[in-house]
């Protein structure tokens, strides 16, 4: 299977303590996606990376988020003591830059981290 | 700010029927509008992507409508099966890169 891949799944950390999760998008697709999404809402948007730049990033980000993506493959997303707000489902997406047209998002199938 | 709404939150059929579910924007200005489905602790699977310049796209037993003008689009399930159960997420893409997301419909489709 060559979709979107997320390490890990599932994550419980106890508050304070920072935690990383890993994406690994499709191959070819030079655009990487972050998005949060809590229990009965949609998914909403934190950050995206074209290639290793990192080219826009939401108000949600607060100064404990940082996302990299070294070398243009792999992203990682880490968060600094951590709360209790941040217990969500963290997505992962990618997209190869249309010359035309914006491309659907493919997703990845998330990381859950529980804050205790 | 660009805010989606889709209605009815929650919708339970019997197996068989034809259903419609609702997606409203508040910015008319997309570039892009696209249906998703979610599968409880899952990710999203992308189901359409309609680009603005196109009023409708079909996929098998689903079709989704975009009116643009009126910010509005409707996902259209034929002859719904116990399997289609899941929350369908209507998200649009404007200027910018990031997807907008509704809060989704949960169907539940009865045997």
């Amino acid at each position: 299977d060559t979709g979107v891949s997320q390490d890990p799944r599932h994550k419980i950390t106890k508050r304070g303590q920072n935690v990383t999760f890993r994406c690994d998008p499709i191959s070819e697709h030079n655009r990487l996606y972050w998005y949060r999404q809590t229990l009965g809402q949609g998914p909403e948007f934190l950050t995206y990376f074209q290639n290793e730049a990192q080219l826009e990033k939401s108000r949600l980000l607060s100064d404990r988020f940082s996302a990299e993506r070294p070398k243009g493959s792999f992203s990682t997303l880490e968060i600094q003591r951590t709360e209790q707000g941040d217990s969500a489902m963290y997505l992962c997406a990618s997209t190869q830059l249309g010359l035309v047209l914006k491309e659907t998002q493919y997703f990845g199938p998330g990381t859950r981290l529980l804050v205790l | 700010k660009q805010e989606v709404t889709q209605i009815p939150a929650a919708l339970s059929v019997p197996e068989g029927e034809n259903l419609v579910l609702n997606c409203s924007f508040t910015d008319s200005a997309i570039y892009n509008l696209q249906w998703f489905r979610q599968d409880p602790g899952k990710g999203l699977t992308s189901l359409l992507l309609i680009q603005s310049s196109q009023r409708e796209q079909t996929s098998g037993r689903l079709n989704a409508s975009l009116d643009k003008s009126s910010g509005r689009s409707t996902l259209y399930i034929a002859a719904s099966q116990p399997g289609d159960s899941a929350t369908y997420l209507c998200a649009v893409q404007g200027g910018s890169e990031k997807l907008v997301f509704g809060k989704g419909t949960k169907l539940t489709v009865n045997p």
